[in-house]
């Protein structure tokens, strides 16, 4: 199946800090959306992105699926934005597809 | 912005119990499926479902899980016999068909099996 590999495991920055997620996945996809795993456990929906840049506030993401990687960028970093970071990718071309997580990126901002 | 809602959000039960995870999926979505997520670890899929049958199931999806989508509205997964190892984040999710693929998780039901 397909492999998706995320980096860095970890990250620690301070507040105000920009951050640079990768999303690295081993063959061509249909899919891709960008999730932040908050403290309670839900995962937040912050991009679908299969494809070209997109933004929302301080988020953004690009991704170049000729190449098989998505960048997901934070920039000045708030403490709101500690969390797990996945990438998701799916494959099928019908709508039943699955999606193939990442490991994901734990993100920790110190005040 | 349209939400999937699950319901309990945190289920405590004693092993070899059944449980039912129930999920709402978003109204005009067809395709409806079920993640997990033990502590610490990746999200994997579960089972995908679409017009009113399975599509796909992963091989943690075994003869203790079952899916149904009863009246429409709800969408749930049943564990017949729960075991200690059933203890995880359960998540719902939905989606549209095409153009649009994206997918709407729902927050999750933490499963405790003691």
């Amino acid at each position: 199946g397909i492999q998706v590999e995320q980096s860095p495991p970890d990250l620690i920055l301070q507040e105000g800090a920009n951050s640079t997620l990768r999303c690295n996945f081993s063959d061509s996809v249909n899919n891709l959306q960008w999730f932040h795993q908050n403290p309670w456990g839900q995962l937040i929906n912050l991009f679908y992105i299969p494809s070209g840049t997109k933004q929302n506030g301080r988020l953004s993401a690009t991704t170049v699926a000729t190449e098989r990687y998505s960048l997901l960028y934070i920039s000045s970093s708030q403490t709101t934005d500690s969390g797990v970071y996945f990438c998701a990718v799916g494959i099928s071309n019908f709508g039943n597809e699955k999606l193939t997580f990442g490991t994901g990126t734990r993100l920790t901002i110190i005040p | 912005e349209p939400e999937v809602t699950q319901t309990p959000s945190h289920q405590v039960t004693q092993m070899g119990q059944e449980v039912i995870l129930r999920c709402v999926p978003i109204s005009n979505h067809l395709y409806f499926y079920w993640y997990r997520q033990i502590l610490g670890q990746k999200v994997e899929f579960l089972v995908s479902f679409y017009n009113n049958e399975i599509s796909e199931k992963s091989e943690i999806f075994d003869d203790q899980f079952s899916v149904e989508r009863p009246d429409g509205s709800n969408f749930t997964l049943k564990i017949r016999s729960t075991k200690l190892e059933d203890s995880a984040m359960y998540f719902c999710a939905s989606r549209t068909g095409p153009p649009n693929y994206g997918y709407t998780f729902g927050s999750g039901t933490r499963l405790t099996v003691v």
